[in-house]
């Protein structure tokens, strides 16, 4: 069975610094990795994917096959980025898609 | 225009009454779901409509009964509710074909049994 982790439950940033959220997968297929977002009063939301290679808001991440990861990473984080980030797991087989735990972010002035 | 949408965004009820939720996507999508957010935040699958036909069942008690009279519907009704029912219930949506594994998500119907 598939699992997401991540491990850092809230993380707080000041506004300029760098900010990683960490992602750890479990499964022995090839996952396809998603970042989900959650603004405050807000639905969720789809912030990117690992196969489309993109950066969206300045995030990007990257799938490492050999450490299982997907950490979502921003050079330099905004207030506006503060939100329930939450990475997801979909495998070939089907259309589930498994959330890890979320980690709230948060960005200081 | 609302993609997905649900009703009521909040509930608040008695232990060991019934209640129902809805939820409608206009997206023509063919794939419809609900999640339940617990306190930690935790999101988790319950059930997972495709054309009407229940697809994916989690463990989740036989109280919970979910029907969908067409694919742009999936409704939720809980039986006999408890307090650990209390949750944040997300309806969402995506075209199986495709299988992007982009979800659309309605805004949640927050849900109190005292």
């Amino acid at each position: 069975a598939q699992r997401v982790t991540q491990p850092e439950k809230l993380l707080s940033v000041f506004k300029g610094a760098p900010v990683e959220l960490k992602c750890n997968y479990s499964y022995s297929g090839s996952p396809e990795l998603f970042w989900y977002v959650q603004y405050s009063r807000q639905r969720l939301q789809l912030l990117l994917r690992h196969i489309s290679r993109e950066s969206i808001k300045g995030f990007t991440a990257d799938l490492n096959k050999g450490e299982t990861s997907f950490h979502l990473k921003k050079p330099f984080a905004q207030e506006e980025d503060s939100a329930m980030y939450y990475c997801a797991l979909s495998t070939t087989s089907g259309s589930r898609l498994t959330f890890g735990e979320g980690t709230q972010l948060t960005v200081n002035p | 225009d609302t993609a997905v949408s649900q009703t009521p965004k909040y509930l608040v009820t008695q232990m060991g009454n019934d209640k129902s939720i809805k939820c409608e996507q206009n997206l023509g999508h063919d794939t419809m779901y609900w999640y339940k957010q617990d306190s930690k935040k935790f999101l988790k699958i319950m059930f997972s409509y495709n054309n009407k036909e229940l697809i994916i069942n989690e463990t989740v008690p036989n109280r919970f009964s979910p029907k969908s009279p067409d694919k742009a519907h999936l409704n939720l009704h809980i039986n006999s509710l408890e307090l650990g029912d209390s949750a944040v219930y997300f309806c969402a949506s995506s075209h199986r074909d495709t299988n992007t594994g982009e979800l659309f998500f309605g805004e949640g119907s927050r849900l109190t049994v005292l």
